[in-house]
This record gives C-alpha cells, sequence and structure tokens, in this order.
C-alpha cells in the first residue's frame, strides 16, 4: 500500500546544530505537507510543498520537495530549545484528499 | 468556536464497553477526518466527511468502529465493544473546503485507554 517513510526516527542534538529530517514515499505525490506536534499537544500545520523541486523557508526552517515528487525534507538552522517535538511529512497522492502520515522524527535538544 | 475541539479528553473503558468520542469542528470547515495515533507513530487515516456524507471509510480498522456527522458538523466517532488494541489518542482534523490543497487543522485530541 502506499507508504511514507520518514528517518531518523530521533535526533538529538545541542542547541545552536541544525537538523534534518527525511521523508520518502513510495509512490508519486501531489502534494506534501509538514506538520509539528510538541510534547503532549496535537499536530500543528508548518507548510505545504506543491511544485517539483520547491523550496521554501520560514526563519531558520527550509522545507524541499524532490524533483520526482516522491521525497521531501526539513531542515533546521540553528536548533533551539522551543523547536523540541516531532516533526511530520504527510503526503498526498493525486486524487485523493487522504493524507498518509510519516511516522515522525522527533527532535531534542540540549541547552 | 477558535479552534477543534474534542470531547472527552481523555477516558478510560473496561474492555468490551461501548465509546463515543466527539469532534466540534471549526464553523464552516466543510472536510472533517478522524484519525488514530499510537504511540510514537503518525496519525493514520480512519474516515473522512465532505459536509454529512462519509465519503471515505477505508481506514476504520474493523466494523466496531462508526463514524458520522448527521448535519455536517459536530462528528461522533464511536468504538463498539472496545478491545485494548484500540487504546491511541484519536484525533479530529478539519479544514475550510475540499480542495486537496488546504490545511488540516487539528484538536487536541481524545486519549483512549483500553483495559
Amino acid at each position: 500500500g502506499q507508504q511514507v517513510m520518514q528517518i531518523p526516527q530521533y535526533q538529538h542534538v545541542q542547541e545552536g546544530e541544525d537538523f534534518t529530517t527525511y521523508c520518502n514515499s513510495s509512490t508519486t505525490l501531489s502534494n506534501i505537507q509538514w506538520y509539528k506536534q510538541r510534547p503532549g499537544g496535537h499536530p500543528v500545520f508548518l507548510i505545504q510543498l506543491v511544485k517539483s523541486g520547491e523550496v521554501k523557508k520560514q526563519k531558520r526552517l527550509t522545507f524541499q520537495f524532490g524533483e520526482a515528487k516522491k521525497n521531501s525534507s526539513l531542515h533546521i538552522t540553528a536548533t533551539q530549545t522551543t523547536d523540541v517535538g516531532t516533526y511530520f511529512c504527510a503526503g498526498r497522492m493525486d486524487s485523493s484528499y487522504k493524507l498518509i502520515f510519516g511516522s515522525g522524527t522527533r527532535l531534542l535538544v540540549r541547552p | 468556536g477558535a479552534g477543534v475541539s474534542q470531547s472527552p479528553r481523555y477516558k478510560v473503558a473496561k474492555r468490551g464497553q461501548d465509546v463515543a468520542l466527539r469532534c466540534d469542528p471549526i464553523s464552516g470547515h466543510v472536510s472533517l477526518f478522524w484519525y488514530q495515533q499510537a504511540l510514537g507513530q503518525g496519525p493514520e487515516f480512519l474516515t473522512y466527511f465532505q459536509n454529512e456524507a462519509q465519503l471515505d471509510k477505508s481506514g476504520l480498522p474493523s466494523d466496531r468502529f462508526f463514524a458520522e456527522r448527521p448535519e455536517g458538523s459536530v462528528s461522533t466517532l464511536k468504538i463498539q465493544r472496545t478491545q485494548q488494541e484500540d487504546s491511541a489518542v484519536y484525533l479530529c482534523a478539519t479544514k475550510r473546503g475540499s480542495s486537496s490543497y488546504n490545511e488540516q487543522f487539528f484538536g487536541p485530541g481524545t486519549r483512549l485507554t483500553v483495559l
């Protein structure tokens, strides 16, 4: 079936270090969304990527969508303790409203 | 309201009991999704409503799971004869339109524990 794989499962960094999480789909995606879930919280929408090769930035966060629209990445520059949480990618296949979530990458930041 | 609300926030049920989980969407949001999130995993799709129509229920794990949204607003997810494997956080998410490109707004979830 449709799968979205995400790595790494965990990342523990020192504050100020960079962080990257990667997302891969077994099938071509029409778009991909990224969500952040704080400990004990619910997923909160960060961004959506639609176009092949698209790159979007939000302050220290950079999101990329692969040329083949099968992979994506989220890069955080100079992490802060407020970045702590689990980051999920969620892909949508063509002609579907269903989001397929990755298993998430849990980010821990040492102050 | 200001956001998606869910009730109860926590539910403990004995195995075999029936439970009902409620979702109040953001006013005017057409689309409503239910997800199941196991510990350490991403949300897994259960079912989708567009207004009152349940367009997809392919993610419901068994016929013990039933969802409804009779007036196109509040939705209820019912689980009959609960089993231990039903223990999870149940998330409701809504979005403004029916387009694939709208962001989803999640509620706080209901944490169900089946003993």
